[in-house]
């Protein structure tokens, strides 16, 4: 399959700063990736979706302002954590498509924490 | 918002035996498919299955789609400790590519 990189693994930042999680297609371009979020012994939750060149789609509840969430290439997914509180403390996993081949390769997800 | 939803939650068995997970979703799918998620690691995508397959097979795993009942089931023969994991059906809408997240499963294998 192919590969998804995600960078960093983990990070630990403090309150009130800011943090950028980068999703890369190493080995296809991909029209779509999406960014999920998964606390502790939970499902993911969808969180938005990126298409290179346009503004993300973000779902119900999350709020853009403060995931921004850029899709420069058809390479690269950014996903910032804006004035990062330690309720944002969670795993954070990217996903990138081709579109309509109804495929997704996953990134090794994120771990926040914010102290 | 999730449209998928395992059965059951949680599920002990002991080395060897089979283990059966259920998963039923809501709307019209392109393709099911099932992901395992060691503790606090990524994901590790199992198998995929499209809307117009009734069964695949994939090692020690059997997966089922039943697109009238909007559900599907995820079968491991003869387990084993490795097993031991959260599985997640995920379903993916024709829409759109996205992959919509099941709440999950987890199977603990006992010795």
């Amino acid at each position: 399959g192919a590969v998804v990189s995600q960078h960093p693994s983990r990070v630990i930042c403090k309150s009130g700063t800011s943090v950028k999680i980068e999703c890369r297609s190493l080995d296809f371009q991909a029209t779509t990736m999406f960014w999920y979020r998964q606390f502790p012994k939970q499902s993911l939750m969808l969180m938005a979706t990126s298409n290179e060149g346009s503004k993300a789609t973000y779902e119900q509840g999350v709020e853009k302002d403060k995931f921004l969430i850029n899709h420069a290439s058809l390479t690269l997914s950014t996903l910032t954590v804006t004035s990062a509180h330690p309720e944002d403390s969670s795993f954070y996993i990217c996903s990138a498509s081709r579109r309509y081949r109804g495929e997704a390769f996953f990134g090794q997800g994120t771990r926040l924490t914010v102290v | 918002s999730q449209q998928g939803e395992e059965d059951p939650q949680a599920l002990s068995i002991q080395e060897g035996e089979n283990a059966t997970m259920n998963c039923s979703y809501k709307t019209s799918i392109n393709n099911l498919q099932w992901y395992r998620q060691n503790s606090g690691r990524g994901l590790v995508h199992l198998i995929l299955i499209r809307s117009n397959e009734r069964e695949k097979h994939s090692g020690r795993l059997r997966v089922t789609l039943d697109t009238s009942k909007k559900s599907s089931s995820l079968l491991i023969t003869a387990s084993r400790a490795a097993d031991t994991a959260s599985y997640f059906c995920a379903t993916v809408w024709n829409r759109d590519d996205k992959i919509i997240f099941g709440k999950g499963t987890r199977l603990h294998i006992l010795p």
